[in-house]
């Protein structure tokens, strides 16, 4: 079935390295993306957004990297800190599906000293 | 400027029981949503509503009602608790459909 996938469920970066998360999306509709982070115990946390017209859009420390060609986007954290320490989802909406944001399972990324 | 709160924090139930979870949100936005995280998954949407008066099933409705209280509020309500429910529930708010959505801290509910 359709689906906001990671390619991988942990990653681990020395600290001030840079850490790049990826997410794959299966439905050529989906033009709206969006990375949360969510620490343990909390709540998703707004990072950054993308619309399909775009192929990258840069924040604080942070760039998503939209691939539409092979479905795919990436998203980059310059000199990683150990409060970067969280679980980094992709969360995809679709044109035709007016409100729903589909998530992907979450990437966790660890940030050792 | 609170964001979205959530109420309670914690909540254990038994089977058969009901309970409502409280949203409300100061941002003065339109749409509003509750979604479940059940272990090393995503979110799930449960319900949403578009605008004050509205709302509309999500992927996981079922055992679930929703209010939309007022512009500012949306609150969830499960009738009959079961352990399939247990879970952490996130309220969320945007200013539209295809706009960024801003969640609580989350309800972890326990159903025994």
């Amino acid at each position: 079935g359709e689906s906001v996938g990671l390619h991988l469920p942990t990653l681990s970066v020395q600290e001030g390295d840079n850490s790049i998360i990826n997410c794959a999306y299966s439905n050529s509709a989906s033009d709206y993306f969006i990375w949360y982070k969510q620490e343990s115990g909390k709540g998703p946390q707004f990072i950054i957004d993308i619309r399909s017209n775009m192929d990258k859009r840069q924040g604080q420390r942070v760039t998503v990297l939209l691939n539409k060609t092979v479905k795919h986007l990436s998203l980059q954290i310059a000199a990683t800190q150990p409060g970067d320490s969280a679980v980094y989802f992709c969360a995809e909406n679709r044109s035709n599906s007016g409100y729903a944001l589909n998530f992907g399972k979450g990437t966790s990324l660890l940030v050792t000293p | 400027n609170a964001g979205v709160t959530q109420t309670p924090k914690f909540q254990v139930l038994k089977t058969g029981q009901s309970m409502t979870l409280q949203c409300a949100q100061d941002m003065n936005h339109n749409s509003m949503y509750w979604y479940r995280q059940d272990p090393g998954m995503g979110l799930r949407l449960i319900y949403y509503s578009a605008s004050e008066g509205t709302t509309d099933k999500g992927e996981v409705p079922n055992g679930y009602n929703v209010s939309r209280l007022n512009k500012r509020e949306f609150s969830l309500r499960l009738e009959s608790a079961a352990p399939s429910q247990t879970s952490v529930y996130f309220c969320a708010s945007s200013d539209g459909g295809r706009e960024t959505q801003y969640f609580g801290p989350g309800t972890r509910l326990l159903v025994l």
